[in-house]
């Protein structure tokens, strides 16, 4: 069966870090470019980053550059996101979704998704 | 960065046409695609590519894409369509975009 599990989440204070992970099973994920979207309460879906099928590029949105790194390792069959600094607008469910383009230099549709993971950041 | 643009809301009465649009400059040269979100459930794709149905998905959704809007139309809607719909395209400058969300009603 082709699944994605998120784990990590849980509430944190502002300004500490937390490392979200995606474990990939039923499907060859050294061939697939895996993002991370996340969903605030009450908000849309938001694009955090992505990450090539085999880590050779990385790509974040505007509003994580600089603080949230995206990592994977293909013999586990694991993707992580690590969250530094984090702020209270950070908080949201955090799903990680597989890319449907096959080890080609594009993107295209997230055909799979995690059941998502919720980060609380909060004082 | 480039954005794209679907209304907040579409109310649609059980078995008529419901039809969401998506719209930005990146759309003349990207493909789109359509998710399905429901409450507390995860995203699903329902189309790809403008105008491809994944498999599982009925019959009765379709895309289209002409210049600068994406449309996901939902023909003979049903009570179990109400839910956010959300536009996605990606380009190498950008990488991914989300349209805001449509709120779909079926009432």
């Amino acid at each position: 069966q082709v699944q994605l599990v998120e784990s990590g989440g849980g509430v944190v204070k502002p300004g500490r870090s937390l490392r979200l992970s995606c474990a990939a099973s039923g499907f060859s994920v050294y061939s697939y470019g895996i993002h991370w979207v996340r969903q605030a309460p009450g908000k849309g879906l938001e694009w955090v980053a992505v990450i090539w099928y085999d880590g050779s590029q990385e790509y974040y949105a505007d509003s994580v550059k600089g603080r949230f790194i995206i990592s994977r390792d293909n013999s586990r069959s694991m993707v992580y996101l690590q969250m530094d600094s984090l702020r209270a607008e950070d908080t949201a469910i955090y799903y990680c979704a597989k890319d449907q383009a096959v080890a080609g230099n594009r993107l295209d549709a997230f055909d799979i998704w995690g059941q998502g993971t919720m980060v609380t950041v909060s004082s | 960065s480039y954005e794209l643009t679907q209304p907040p809301s579409v109310s649609v009465s059980p078995g008529q046409t419901a039809s969401i649009t998506c719209s930005g400059d990146m759309l003349a040269v990207q493909y789109t695609s359509w998710y399905q979100k429901k409450p507390g459930q995860s995203p699903v794709l329902v189309m790809y590519q403008d105008t491809k149905r994944p498999s599982g998905i009925p019959e009765r959704f379709s895309g289209s894409n002409s210049g600068n809007t994406a449309t996901l139309t939902i023909s003979g809607t049903q009570t179990m369509d109400e839910a956010d719909y959300y536009c996605q395209a990606w380009d190498s400058r950008t990488a991914v975009v989300f349209g805001g969300g449509t709120k779909l009603t079926v009432l």
